[in-house]
């Protein structure tokens, strides 16, 4: 069964203290993994697409890698706007006609100035 | 540059009643879901519409039902609706085939008493 396990659940950082958030995976055949920032009372939004093994992509403050069964949030010197629960999801390789995604049940990270 | 909206933002009813969620989405996109967002859980799918003239179930599809009306909405009703309904529901719709970004609405919050 196709599965994505986020920890952990809950992160408390200080300012500039860095960290990182963990996406483990189980999945038949990886199409491509996502991840997605949801701040309180709003909807998910994207931040990056991974693809395959080894692939990196940055944004600002975020860096998001991939391995064969995990993907890792690094947060560098964080500020307290980065405060936000941030969700993982999959998508299987026999899901490419219908987009469906499989989510985590995220992890929500508090930055303290 | 609305994207996808979601009416009403929040809805409360009593156990038995109906109602109707509505989505709409101004990106031309084929595809679009419905989510559902409990504490713990993550996202779940409850429908989904691959394209324009189909609808699948997801998840956890019991107690709704969804309607394609066109390309741009995509409505999901509760015909009778029960606590276990109480949650925060999300509306997607998908992009590009080859990016397979899922873009997210606000959120309707419903309460079910």
């Amino acid at each position: 069964e196709d599965q994505v396990t986020q920890s952990p659940e809950a992160l408390r950082l200080q300012e500039g203290e860095s960290s990182s958030l963990n996406c483990s995976y189980t999945v038949s055949g990886l199409r491509g993994l996502f991840w997605y920032r949801q701040d309180p009372g709003k909807g998910p939004e994207f931040l990056f697409t991974l693809y395959s093994a080894g692939e990196e992509k940055e944004k600002e403050r975020l860096k998001a890698t991939l391995t064969k069964k995990e993907s890792f949030l690094h947060i560098t010197a964080p500020k307290p706007e980065d405060s936000a629960t941030y969700l993982c999801a999959v998508q299987a390789a026999g899901s490419s006609n219908t987009g469906k995604l499989i989510f985590g049940q995220g992890t929500t990270l508090q930055v303290k100035p | 540059n609305a994207g996808v909206t979601q009416t009403p933002k929040f809805q409360v009813l009593k156990t038995g009643q109906s109602m109707t969620l509505q989505c709409a989405q101004d990106m031309n996109h084929n595809s679009m879901y419905w989510y559902r967002q409990d504490p713990g859980m993550g996202l779940r799918l409850i429908y989904y519409s691959a394209s324009e003239g189909t609808t699948d179930k997801g998840e956890v599809p019991n107690g709704y039902n969804v309607s394609r009306l066109n390309k741009r909405e995509f409505s999901l009703r509760l015909e009778s609706a029960a606590p276990s309904q109480t949650s925060v529901y999300f509306c997607a719709s998908r992009g590009q085939l080859a990016k397979n970004i899922q873009y997210f609405g606000a959120g309707t919050r419903l309460s079910v008493l």
